[in-house]
């Protein structure tokens, strides 16, 4: 079993929806969560970084973990075509390296 | 120049070549890092470097040797690859090992091993 799985998608949605995107993790020591956004051609860069349980909001986008189910979420309102890219969650324990799921590939349609 | 860099952007080599790939960070930041990313596949960490000291090998095969002269650059060594290491390559780095708070990535080298 992974220790962070991630559906690859493709996720296709029309501008202006809300998009989420989901993790589910094994480790439950990890108390660490982040979540990379990758465009083509680049490296991941951070977007969202929390800790332990509970949610946390960044203008448009919004990460939410879940440790009683081990399952970490993204949500991003009002997409636009800029947020097409592939969203890396990755989790650790504070001691040990960091986890990185498969990402998921997003395509925001105009 | 600001962030990480990394060069060559791409790389095509044969089995029997030996080539290098670059990375400098303008962070000031203590701790660099190697990563594989396949397709399909998550971020492999390859190797960590602490003020130029290895912390990390994990259990990378010896026709991968990196070399970190200070610590602001980072390099990875090549030779004798199979086609099965033809990946994209990360170089980041973090203030201090384990800093993954503030993890920065370059843009990777694409390397096509023939």
């Amino acid at each position: 079993q992974k220790e962070v799985e991630q559906d690859p998608g493709p996720l296709s949605v029309p501008e202006g929806a809300i998009v989420s995107l989901n993790c589910t993790y094994s480790n439950s020591a990890f108390q660490y969560f982040m979540w990379y956004r990758q465009y083509s051609r680049k490296g991941p860069e951070l977007l969202m970084y929390t800790y332990s349980s509970g949610n946390k909001e960044d203008g448009r986008f919004t990460a939410q973990v879940d440790k009683s189910s081990k399952y970490i979420s993204l949500f991003i309102r009002d997409s636009q075509p800029s947020d097409s890219a592939t969203y890396l969650c990755a989790s650790y324990t504070g001691f040990q390296k960091l986890v990185f799921g498969t990402g998921t590939r997003l395509l925001v349609s105009p | 120049e600001t962030g990480v860099t990394q060069t060559p952007r791409h790389l095509v080599m044969g089995m029997t070549n030996k080539k290098s790939l670059k990375c400098e960070q303008h962070l000031g930041h203590n701790a660099m890092y190697w990563y594989k990313q396949s397709a399909k596949k998550p971020l492999e960490l390859m190797f960590v470097y602490s003020l130029e000291e290895r912390v990390e090998n994990n259990s990378v095969p010896s026709r991968f040797s990196p070399e970190c002269p200070n610590s602001s650059h980072l390099f990875l060594h090549l030779h004798t690859l199979q086609p099965e290491d033809s990946a994209l390559y990360l170089c980041a780095s973090s203030p201090e090992p384990g800093g993954y708070e503030k993890l920065f990535f370059g843009s990777g080298t694409q390397l096509s091993v023939l």
